[in-house]
């Protein structure tokens, strides 16, 4: 079945990196994009970026550019999402979503479970 | 950038009965050149991912029961639980994506009255 399969929780201290893994399966996965989603403790939906798996082509939010880096391995059909400068606020549940641009315009149909970072001293 | 608000905050329904939640994009969510609204609703139970209950502003994706309904178009959109179920309890979030941006609205709690 289509499904994507995160890695599992991390927990760093403030000023680490941190790389989360988005297996992708069940479909071809060259032919979606990937948005990376987080979600702090008791709050809402905030989209990161995107990143075709068709091209390597992305798209940052303003508030994370400099500090975030999406990539993707078509070999292995993963996504990879990099958090660097971690401060005490990136502590949040981290999710990939599929982007179905074809049949549904670009929303998000299938979700990974979630990675959950926390940032801690 | 699109700005997404909804209304209300949250709300409390009895069994059996409509929740309507409402959500207002900062500007037009209408692509022109195929007359569709980009804009989805999303469901959240505690402990999950987002899962996908509505696109193109009213088209349901499969596997959603029919009790749950998207309107509106442009700026201005519906989600309405025509009779809520137990399992309805969850946040639920607009998104547009219409821009390269796409960002989500700050969620409706929905719980049982």
């Amino acid at each position: 079945q289509v499904q994507l399969v995160q890695s599992g929780a991390e927990v760093k201290k403030p000023g680490a990196s941190v790389k989360v893994s988005c297996k992708a399966s069940g479909y071809t996965f060259t032919s979606y994009g990937i948005s990376w989603v987080r979600q702090a403790p008791g709050q809402g939906l905030e989209w990161m970026g995107w990143i075709s798996a068709y091209n390597g082509n992305t798209n940052y939010a303003q508030k994370l550019q400099g500090r975030v880096t999406m990539t993707t391995d078509t070999s292995t059909s993963t996504a990879y999402m990099e958090l660097r400068s971690l401060r005490s606020d990136d502590t949040a549940v981290y999710y990939c979503a599929r982007e179905d641009e074809s049949n549904r315009g670009g929303a998000f149909d299938i979700w990974g479970q979630g990675t959950m970072v926390t940032v801690s001293s | 950038d699109i700005v997404m608000t909804q209304s209300p905050d949250s709300l409390a329904v009895s069994l059996g009965e409509r929740a309507t939640i409402n959500c207002k994009s900062s500007q037009s969510v209408l692509y022109s050149s195929n007359n569709k609204n980009y804009l989805a609703w999303y469901q959240q139970k505690p402990g999950q991912p987002p899962k996908l209950l509505i696109y193109w502003a009213s088209t349901r994706e499969s596997g959603v029961p029919d009790r749950f309904s998207g309107s509106g178009s442009g700026t201005d959109f519906t989600l309405t639980i025509s009779s809520l179920q137990a399992e309805d309890v969850a946040v639920y979030y607009c998104q547009q994506y219409y821009s390269t941006l796409p960002f989500f609205g700050p969620g409706t709690k929905v719980d049982i009255k």
